[in-house]
């Protein structure tokens, strides 16, 4: 059973381009989050979606930044005009629902954006 | 706002040392508390949780009490092995109002065990 895939494992990107990351969750996970990892910092919650909503995105920059899960395919979170603050670890985790027992979340590996 | 402070790597240890990674964290009403590893190119594996004040979480040797008077979570082994190097996640989740589990993680600490 494949956990969670992120994908591209590292990212480079220039200042003002497009970043697009990609999470597929765990088979039988109807539920998605992201995480930031800034440099000597611990992840910070971004955004929590099910399929084809966004529940809560109180983590995420007003700016730039959004996120979606589509009923086909893998969630993406989109960064538009990159900056060199946007440098980071993106961390994407799913869960089976948002109820208590079945609601541990499983991480993906990340992905390593570098904006140069 | 919620937070989780560990103790800062990276800590280096002989192999079947003793281990303590201190955390402690700042929370509103009563959040679950987790210990996450993450091994070199993989994401997050939760390693131990406890639901409820003096709860004790343990797996793979590693044990943690949550500690409501203290407000600490500190991951103990009594004897690690190389295996076990890691960076080591210290969290609590707490549930919002959009009836989610909303993580809050401490900045990791890195574990290396030498032979």
């Amino acid at each position: 059973n494949a956990g969670v895939m992120q994908n591209p494992r590292h990212l480079v990107r220039r200042r003002g381009q497009e970043a697009r990351l990609r999470c597929s969750p765990m088979k039988g996970h109807s539920h998605v989050y992201w995480y930031r990892q800034l440099p000597e910092e611990g992840l910070k919650f971004m955004v929590y979606l099910q399929k084809e909503n966004i529940i809560d995105e109180s983590g995420m920059p007003k700016e730039r930044f959004s996120a979606e899960f589509p009923k086909e395919g893998p969630s993406i979170l989109r960064i538009q005009q990159v900056v060199r603050g946007d440098s980071a670890a993106y961390f994407c985790a799913s869960s089976r629902s948002g109820l208590a027992e079945y609601n541990e979340q499983f991480f993906g590996p990340g992905t390593r954006l570098t904006v140069l | 706002g919620n937070s989780v402070t560990q103790m800062e790597g990276p800590v280096t240890l002989s192999e079947e040392a003793f281990l303590t990674i201190n955390c402690t964290y700042t929370a509103t009403g009563y959040p679950s508390l987790f210990w996450y590893v993450q091994y070199p190119g993989e994401g997050l594996q939760l390693l131990l949780k406890a639901t409820k004040a003096d709860d004790k979480g343990s797996n793979k040797g590693f044990e943690a009490t949550y500690r409501k008077e203290t407000t600490s979570f500190h991951l103990e082994k009594g004897s690690v092995q190389v295996s076990d190097s890691a960076v080591y996640f210290c969290a609590l989740s707490d549930r919002t109002n959009f009836g989610n589990e909303k993580l809050t993680f401490g900045t990791g600490t890195r574990l290396t065990i030498i032979p």
